[in-house]
């Protein structure tokens, strides 16, 4: 069953820093890996997929990983902003099921 | 082009009745996956529909079902509500199935309160 992690829970960081947020994925048969953002309240926005044969997909000030033998992704976000503060979630699309499985996220504050 | 629409944005129930959500995907989209989303538990998959058939099913009582209109429209329906059935429902599309290497476009969700 595959089950996917998120550390940490909560962070903050001043405005500026370049930050890495991990997420852990215990089964490597995935089609996917995908990072959403969260606002308090609100849906999710896709932020960027990385397909199984992929290893990184960039976005802007935005770079994602994956490496499938360890059961890593890391999201890295270069030169936070305020408006960064959200919750970030990963998610791992199972090849044998074919369901999304979502981490609970990290909430992510950034300090002017 | 109009996002993926879900309503009511918020509903309060009582325990025992049954409560209809709603989910317009975007247009063109023919595959909607509902999820429900609680602090405890984060977001679980409830179920997928393609093409008005369901494709997948997470792992929820058969309180919880849905369906898709031709119009790629879906509703979800939960009877016999619960306290525990307190959280965010979220519906997502794509134009393929979810499994495959396409994003999914989610909406804002209905928040349901179950009293």
């Amino acid at each position: 069953k595959q089950e996917v992690t998120q550390i940490p829970a909560a962070l903050s960081v001043p405005e500026g820093e370049n930050l890495v947020l991990n997420c852990s994925f215990t089964d490597s048969a995935i089609y996917n890996l995908q990072w959403f953002r969260q606002d308090p309240g609100k849906g999710l926005t896709s932020l960027l997929l990385i397909q199984s044969s992929q290893r990184e997909q960039t976005s802007g000030r935005l770079n994602a990983s994956l490496d499938k033998s360890s059961g890593r992704s890391t999201l890295y976000i270069a030169a936070s902003q305020p408006g960064d503060s959200a919750t970030y979630l990963c998610a791992a699309s199972s090849s044998n099921t074919g369901k999304l499985i979502f981490g609970q996220g990290t909430t992510l504050q950034v300090k002017p | 082009k109009a996002g993926v629409t879900q309503t009511p944005r918020y509903l309060i129930k009582t325990r025992g009745q049954q409560v209809t959500l709603s989910c317009s995907p975007i247009s063109g989209h023919r595959s909607v996956s509902w999820y429900q989303q609680t602090p405890g538990q984060g977001l679980q998959f409830l179920f997928e529909y393609f093409s008005e058939t369901q494709r997948n099913k997470g792992n929820f009582p058969g309180r919880f079902s849905g369906r898709q209109f031709s119009n790629s429209r879906s509703e979800m329906n939960v009877s016999t509500l619960e306290l525990g059935d307190s959280a965010l429902y979220l519906c997502a599309s794509s134009f393929h199935s979810p499994s495959t290497n396409e994003k999914l476009f989610f909406g804002s969700g209905t928040q349901l309160s179950v009293l």
